[in-house]
């Protein structure tokens, strides 16, 4: 079952600069995608979430972009820091009212100063 | 800030033993969950929990696993008969309503499961 999916596991950049993340996803009806930041021994916290009905949520330096037509959406981290330095998980509402999230694998992000 | 505790926060289990995993999600949350993840693998939903039933499953979650809610405070997953394969990362996470996406849900740390 991979109706969510972050293909690329790891990703490196610079202090200061954008750090971009991405995910795609299968399942049209799918209404809201979250972005979930995981440091090690520690559980997942949310970062940002966008509905289904907008393309752009933007909350400090993250912002969201999601283009339905091609089922991908994106997380932008401007200015990238070193604290940004874990595993970002997108994920998205499970069909249902019963708050089922459906996770990505995760991918790796690093930050140098 | 209110937080999701799970104990105990590492549990080694040898094959064929049940354990309980407890979790004490946020006092006026109503929904509770678990998720697991294997190691290098994604999160993965185990199932939800509301007025006292569950209410969404995952195949994963079959009749070796079961929650309760024993006491209006924990929330607590048992695997009756544990298998090497269910060595994983257990969350337990909580919420106050079932959000549609405005805000996410409020996880624990984590309990680290080895079945050897």
């Amino acid at each position: 079952d991979q109706q969510v999916k972050q293909n690329s596991p790891s990703l490196s950049v610079q202090e200061g600069r954008i750090s971009i993340l991405n995910c795609d996803y299968t399942n049209s009806m799918f209404d809201y995608f979250l972005w979930y930041k995981k440091y090690p021994a520690e559980g997942p916290t949310f970062l940002i979430s966008i509905s289904s009905i907008k393309d752009k949520n933007e909350d400090g330096r993250f912002t969201v972009f999601l283009n339905k037509s091609a089922k991908h959406l994106s997380l932008h981290i401007v200015p990238s820091q070193p604290g940004d330095s874990a595993v970002y998980f997108c994920a998205a509402n499970g069909s249902g009212n019963t708050g089922k999230l459906i996770f990505g694998q995760g991918t790796t992000l690093q930050v140098k100063p | 800030e209110p937080e999701v505790t799970q104990t105990p926060s590492h549990q080694v289990t040898q094959m064929g033993q049940e354990v309980i995993l407890r979790c004490v999600p946020i006092s006026n949350h109503l929904y509770f969950y678990w998720y697991r993840q294997i190691l290098g693998q994604k999160v993965e939903f185990l199932v939800s929990f509301y007025n006292n039933e569950i209410s969404e499953k995952s195949e994963i979650f079959d009749d070796q696993f079961s929650v309760e809610r024993p006491d209006g405070s924990n929330f607590t997953l048992k695997i009756r008969s544990t298998k090497l394969e269910d060595s994983a990362m257990y969350f337990c996470a909580s919420s106050e309503v079932v959000y549609r996406g405005t805000y996410g849900y409020t996880f624990g740390s984590g309990t680290r499961l080895t079945v050897v």
